[in-house]
């Protein structure tokens, strides 16, 4: 079954300062999807990469899709505190529907 | 324009009873999925359902636990007799297409679970 690293496990960045969060899948990706989790709350859809090489951005956030190294980047410019969170990579294996999600990255964002 | 709504958010249940708990997807969307998220572990699969189907149940526990997603009404996942292992958040998501589309799946805010 396909498996979904994420690094770091956890993270803690002074306000405004860039990061970037990995996920890289034991597998071929067949789409890639970010989710955003905030304590005691459900998953927040960000983003969905589909190809090899597409990038996407929202706001301050951009995600990249790697397919040839079964990876995708999560990249937050300027952090703010409403980054603070969990952020999960989620996948399909083939042609299943269901996702298998990553441990996640937790993100602190310091004043 | 509701999302996907769960209820309760809470729940406490002694061992041994019984958990019922509640999902109705997004309007429009037919295809449901559970997910259990242990403390300080991460989201895992447990069941997805069309209406009045179960299409893949690979994540379910053999004994104990079951999910239905009848024609009108929203998705059930009920665990028999529970025990302190079950306490953990269960999330519900829903998506309009299933297999072969890349749709997400839009989530609701979760039950929590504690069994005491």
């Amino acid at each position: 079954s396909q498996e979904l690293e994420q690094s770091p496990q956890s993270l803690i960045v002074q306000e405004g300062k860039n990061l970037t969060i990995n996920c890289t899948s034991s597998k071929t990706l067949y789409g890639l999807y970010w989710y955003k989790q905030k304590y005691g709350e459900g998953l927040i859809f960000l983003m969905m990469l589909q190809k090899g090489g597409e990038e996407k951005s929202h706001e301050k956030i951009t995600a990249k899709l790697d397919e040839k190294k079964q990876q995708s980047s999560l990249h937050i410019t300027a952090s703010q505190p409403s980054h603070a969170g969990i952020y999960l990579c989620g996948a399909r294996e083939g042609t299943a529907s269901k996702l298998t999600f990553g441990t996640g990255t937790r993100l602190q964002v310091t004043l | 324009n509701a999302g996907v709504m769960q209820n309760p958010r809470h729940l406490v249940r002694r061992r041994g009873q019984e958990a019922r708990l509640r999902c109705s997807p997004m309007k429009g969307h037919s295809h449901v999925y559970w997910y259990r998220q242990l403390p300080e572990e991460g989201l895992k699969f447990m069941v997805y359902l069309q209406k009045e189907n179960i299409i893949d149940e690979s994540g379910m526990p053999k004994e104990r636990f079951s999910a239905e997603f009848p024609k009108e009404g929203p998705s059930i996942l009920r665990i028999q007799q529970v025990v302190r292992g079950d306490s953990a958040a269960y999330f519900c998501a829903s998506s309009p297409t299933g297999t072969g589309e890349n749709s997400p799946l839009h989530f609701g805010n979760g039950t929590r679970l504690t069994v005491t």
